[in-house]
């Protein structure tokens, strides 16, 4: 099974609302990283959190991490149109280094203007 | 400097047809990731290489998969005798550090179509 799990699968809101997704994972981590990619094109890096943070931002985003529930949050606020896109998280495998990242399923999020 | 360059960036091949597709890494960088992304699905670690080294394959099928990243030019993922089932997004991540997960720079992919 997915090292890292995503929900929900699909998410449709309206612009100016809101947008929460959820990864969850298995194994220990150093670190878990949340990418979006537009329909048809690569990775966009969006942020990387520690497994020592909690919680952090970068503009509209904010990111949580729980190491006790293996799970992360991607919060964006007041979205936009041009937020439509898939999300994935994407962690490494902890204990191991051959730096291989695990993805997610992804969320896809559609933003209705 | 430049990011990290796939090409070609689209590909049609045929069954039973070979595929070659290139990554060149950002300059500097020794280490190149693969990744496959299925339709409708996240991306899937394939495999890992430093100049000249497979280190971690451990994500590449059996049979019909190659990879390699010589000491001069691009790595290449070859896909012999391709099946409808290759058909996929390849993504190739370069970067400057060995086993190094948040140091990673994905190229724009290559998309494989196989008729």
């Amino acid at each position: 099974s997915q090292q890292g799990e995503e929900d929900p699968q699909a998410l449709s809101i309206q612009e100016g609302e809101n947008a929460t997704m959820n990864c969850s994972y298995k194994t220990s981590i150093n670190n878990l990283q949340w990418y979006r990619q537009n329909s048809g094109r690569g990775l966009v890096h969006l942020i990387l959190i520690r497994s020592n943070e909690r919680e952090k931002h970068s503009g509209r985003l904010r990111v949580t991490l729980d190491t006790s529930k293996k799970s992360s949050s991607l919060l964006i606020t007041a979205s936009r149109a041009a937020d439509t896109a898939s999300y994935f998280c994407a962690t490494d495998v902890g204990s191991s280094n051959t730096g291989k990242l695990i993805f997610g399923q992804g969320t896809t999020l559609q933003v209705k203007p | 400097n430049a990011g990290v360059m796939q090409n070609p960036r689209h590909l049609v091949r045929r069954r039973g047809q070979e595929a070659r597709l290139r990554c060149s890494p950002m300059k500097g960088h020794s280490h190149v990731y693969w990744y496959r992304q299925l339709p409708e699905e996240g991306l899937k670690f394939m495999v890992y290489l430093q100049k000249e080294n497979i280190i971690d394959e451990s994500g590449m099928p059996k049979e019909r998969f190659s990879a390699e990243f010589p000491k001069e030019g691009p790595s290449i993922l070859r896909i012999q005798q391709v099946v409808r089932g290759d058909s996929a997004a390849y993504f190739c991540a370069s970067s400057p550090l060995a086993g190094s997960t948040d140091t990673q720079y994905f190229g724009p992919g290559t998309r494989l179509t196989v008729l």
